[in-house]
């Protein structure tokens, strides 16, 4: 079974704290993505990468950064955390590009910030 | 963006009912569609994914379908239990591998 853990279930963080989410995978997934869902929102992408120390934005990049410098970690950063930032925050990995190249989620992350 | 969009937002049934959610989609750059279930305080986990117009696919009680020419899937739950009750996502996917993700089908089964 894949399994793709994140470190905490739940975090509440203070305004203009720097905040780190991690990801690990087991499975020796190339891709990794992170993911926020708001109430009444589809799944977000934030950023995702596609090998070791390689980044690429998603749709909402903005206040957040990630590094990944080993193919089974993947974490999120918010430089300066802001309430607008509270959400239900998910990472996922997948093999390389197929028909079937489903992704794996983690149990999320629920963030809040004061 | 693609904009996916996901019908009925919340359903609510009795122990088993039939049900079936949509999920729209726009066609062009179509590469598959994915179904997930998602439930409370679970990772969301994949149910079928399904890339040919006309393919149907079926796991139990549940199944779906594709339509790719008009961009839209159905999912069918047959017999509905409780232990269905979750959000039922779609998300297509295109062909640079990215997911969009719809809002979801919030699916409510009382005993």
């Amino acid at each position: 079974d894949v399994k793709v853990t994140q470190s905490s279930r739940y975090l509440v963080k203070r305004t203009g704290e720097k905040v780190f989410l991690e990801c690990v995978q087991d499975m020796d997934h190339e891709n990794m993505f992170w993911y926020r869902q708001d109430p009444g929102l589809g799944l977000r992408l934030i950023y995702f990468s596609y090998d070791v120390k390689m980044k690429e934005k998603g749709d909402i990049p903005e206040g957040y950064s990630v590094s990944r410098e080993k193919k089974e970690r993947f974490s999120l950063i918010l430089e300066s955390a802001s309430t607008n930032q509270t959400s239900m925050y998910l990472c996922a990995s997948s093999a390389p590009r197929g028909p079937y190249n489903e992704q794996f989620f983690g149990p999320g992350t629920r963030l809040t910030v004061l | 963006i693609l904009n996916v969009e996901q019908s009925p937002q919340s359903l609510h049934v009795q122990e088993g009912d039939s049900t079936n959610f949509t999920c729209s989609f726009p066609s062009s750059n179509f590469y598959a569609l994915h179904w997930y279930r998602w439930e409370t305080a679970k990772s969301p986990e994949a149910l079928f994914v399904m890339t040919l117009n006309g393919d149907e696919k079926k796991k139990g009680r549940i199944s779906a379908t594709l339509n790719t020419k008009e961009g839209y899937s159905y999912l069918y739950i047959k017999g509905s239990q409780p232990e269905d009750s979750a959000t039922y996502l779609c998300a297509p996917q295109d062909n640079f591998n990215k997911f969009y993700f719809g809002s979801g089908t919030k699916l409510n089964v009382k005993p």
